[in-house]
């Protein structure tokens, strides 16, 4: 069964810094991975889509990359802005199907 | 394109009452529909998988007769959340994929907020 781990659960940074958010999963055999924001009591704004045969994609200050053999994916946001300030999630789709698992999330506060 | 609505945004209802919500794919046909609860400060937790004219598959834990889920069509997916009470108070969202070029994502709802009181 896939599960997927999202470290720091909570981070929180000021304004202009660099980031990364890690997401780490143990069944290498993935369809896909996709990167989602939420804002508080709203739905998922996908941010970027990684196919299983790329290594990253890139969307504005966003660049999201993924290692199937070590079982990671990244989200780098480059100068955060407190706009930026939101949970984001990573979420996993397996060959075997259609659905996606979801890691528990970053919550993402940057202060101005 | 791939715009995926829900409907109320928000419903407040008494315990015992029985509540809908509606889950449309407005620019594609949805062959698969998901349902998923989030709790405060949780990740989404799914709850059913649906195609279009077939019975929803429930995940574990999920009671099927209390979370009805219905997907007649290929725009239209519903859940109705059965003699409500107050633990089923819960974010839920829906989200969607289709065939062809909607096939390789899901594309999400924005959201019911149900409170129950």
């Amino acid at each position: 069964k896939q599960e997927v781990t999202q470290i720091p659960a909570a981070l929180s940074v000021p304004e202009g810094e660099n980031l990364v958010l890690n997401c780490s999963f143990t069944d290498s055999a993935i369809y896909n991975l996709q990167w989602f924001r939420q804002d508080p009591g709203k739905g998922l704004t996908s941010l970027l889509l990684i196919q299983s045969s790329q290594r990253e994609q890139t969307s504005g200050r966003l660049n999201a990359s993924l290692d199937k053999s070590s079982g990671r994916s990244t989200l780098y946001i480059a100068a955060s802005q407190p706009g930026d300030s939101a949970t984001y999630l990573c979420a996993l789709r397996n060959n075997a199907g259609n659905m996606l698992t979801f890691g528990g999330g970053t919550r993402l506060m940057v202060k101005p | 394109g791939a715009v995926v609505s829900q409907h109320p945004s928000r419903v407040i209802c008494k315990s015992g009452t029985s509540v809908k919500i509606e889950c449309r794919s407005l620019d594609f046909q949805a062959t698969t529909m998901f349902w998923y609860r989030q709790f405060p400060k949780k990740s989404l937790m799914l709850m059913a998988t649906s195609n279009e004219g077939s019975k929803a598959t429930y995940e574990q834990g999920v009671e099927k007769d209390k979370f009805l889920i219905n997907h007649a069509s290929l725009t239209l997916s519903t859940l109705t959340v059965t003699s409500a009470h107050p633990e089923d108070s819960s974010f839920y969202i829906c989200s969607a994929s289709g065939t062809g070029g909607f096939h390789n994502e899901q594309f999400f709802g924005p959201g019911t907020r149900l409170t129950v009181l």
